[in-house]
């Protein structure tokens, strides 16, 4: 799987929304972009993925850049719960379910 | 949504003793389950492969004979951490996909060993 690259942490204002970039320079063409968060003493929750076009569900939204290096996974309207570990993980799509999880972006959400 | 659910959420053992740690998927069959590790302020690594009806397939550094996984059913995989000591204070947390999409992930169980 290739590698990603998270800024360590971010800030975010309740309300507002949250961008969250990630790195993947060496994404093959059949690889996805996964993205999980972690709440404190949590199990990782799914959030979203995509493959090349931008996706959104009722959680967020993913924007995949066209050369599929980078991507940003965008919570709209960030509040205090979404106060988590963010992952962005790539992976072949397969059944072979094992994650490679990095370190993550801490985001903190403040009122 | 697809629900994991692990057992215990947390469990204090005295050290030498061995603990089980049970995950169930609730509303699906899982052939095939992980098991992660997280220590305090660091990723989740994962440990190993539960396979529905045959041997567990453990990562590199992790001993198969003090992690001993079972997975008897399709909906049912246990770690058991034997002989626990203090450095296996951890977060045990699995996993499980319920048709390759997405991983459901259990809620995490806390051991502390004392």
């Amino acid at each position: 799987d290739a590698k990603t690259t998270q800024p360590p942490s971010m800030d975010c204002a309740e309300g507002r929304a949250a961008n969250l970039p990630c790195n993947h320079s060496t994404i093959s063409g059949n690889e996805y972009v996964y993205w999980y968060r972690q709440i404190h003493s949590q199990g990782p929750q799914y959030i979203i993925h995509g493959l090349k076009n931008n996706e959104t569900n009722e959680m967020a939204s993913l924007i995949i850049t066209e050369d599929r290096k980078s991507s940003t996974l965008i919570l709209p309207h960030a509040t205090l719960r979404d106060t988590a570990v963010y992952y962005c993980i790539v992976r072949l799509r397969s059944n072979d379910y094992k994650l490679s999880f990095g370190a993550g972006t801490t985001v903190t959400v403040r009122a | 949504g697809a629900v994991v659910s692990q057992h215990p959420s947390w469990v204090i053992c005295k050290s030498g003793t061995s603990v089980k740690i049970e995950c169930r998927s609730l509303d699906f069959q899982a052939t095939t389950m992980f098991w992660y590790r997280q220590f305090p302020k660091q990723s989740l690594m994962l440990m190993a492969t539960s396979n529905e009806g045959s041997k567990a397939t453990y990562e590199q550094g992790v001993e198969k004979d003090k992690f001993l996984i079972n997975h008897a059913s399709l909906t049912l995989s246990t770690l058991t951490v034997t002989s626990a000591h203090p450095e296996d204070s951890s977060f045990y947390i699995c996993s499980a996909s319920r048709d390759g999409t997405e991983a459901f992930f259990g809620q995490g169980t806390r051991l502390t060993v004392v």
